[in-house]
């Protein structure tokens, strides 16, 4: 069964540190992997997505994000964090193709506080 | 443009009641989801419309969740006697016809069963 795991519940960083989420999908197919941040009071905002081609997919606000299919990984990083940077993110593949709808499957969410 | 739209953005309601949450999505997109969020917890996949075809109901967790879509507009989910289980938040999201897209989400509805 497809799945996504964000093995990182809570993450405390400083601001003006770097930043590195973790996620790891279970997918046969070819995945279509995406992150979403959501703040507090807000819906979901899409980070940054990967469909194919290079594997080093930019987003916006700074962030980053790495497809590493020999690891079934796509982490998302930040090389220097800001105080809005604290909030909730999600990492999902999305189901396509003949038998799929395009739903997407989240991890549990990763929550980053970032301190002063 | 206006984005994904979602109405109520809080209902508080009765154990056993029904509730109907609304969504308009963004003009022009031909598909629309339905995710819940439970306090603490990723998103889950409730049913998706695409235009006039079937829709993907292997999401709902009972059969007192339904929903419907009228053409390409505005979609309503119900839940028919609700459980405290079904406090949530409910997520609505729509997409272009394109085969793989982003999709965009609403505001949400938060449920409060008591």
């Amino acid at each position: 069964a497809q799945s996504v795991t964000q093995p990182d519940i809570h993450i405390t960083v400083s601001e003006g540190a770097s930043l590195e989420l973790r996620c790891n999908y279970s997918y046969g197919a070819t995945p279509y992997l995406f992150w979403y941040v959501q703040s507090p009071g807000q819906g979901l905002q899409l980070l940054l997505k990967y469909f194919s081609g290079d594997t080093l997919v930019q987003g916006i606000k700074g962030f980053e994000a790495e497809f590493k299919r020999s690891q079934s990984s796509f982490n998302l990083r930040k090389p220097s964090v800001h105080w809005s940077d604290a909030a909730e993110y999600f990492c999902a593949v999305g189901l396509y193709g003949s038998s799929n709808t395009g739903k997407l499957i989240f991890g549990q969410g990763t929550t980053l506080q970032v301190k002063p | 443009g206006a984005g994904v739209s979602q109405s109520p953005s809080n209902k508080v309601t009765e154990k056993g009641k029904d509730v109907e949450l609304r969504c308009d999505p963004i003009s022009g997109h031909t598909a629309l989801y339905w995710y819940r969020q439970r306090l603490g917890q990723g998103l889950e996949f409730l049913i998706y419309f695409q235009g006039n075809s079937a829709p993907d109901k292997s999401g709902l967790p009972s059969d007192r969740f339904s929903a419907e879509r009228t053409g390409e507009s505005v979609s309503t989910l119900t839940i028919q006697r609700t459980q405290q289980e079904d406090s949530a938040v409910y997520l609505c999201a729509s997409s272009s016809r394109l085969p793989v897209d982003e999709q965009f989400f609403g505001p949400g509805t938060r449920l409060t069963v008591l």
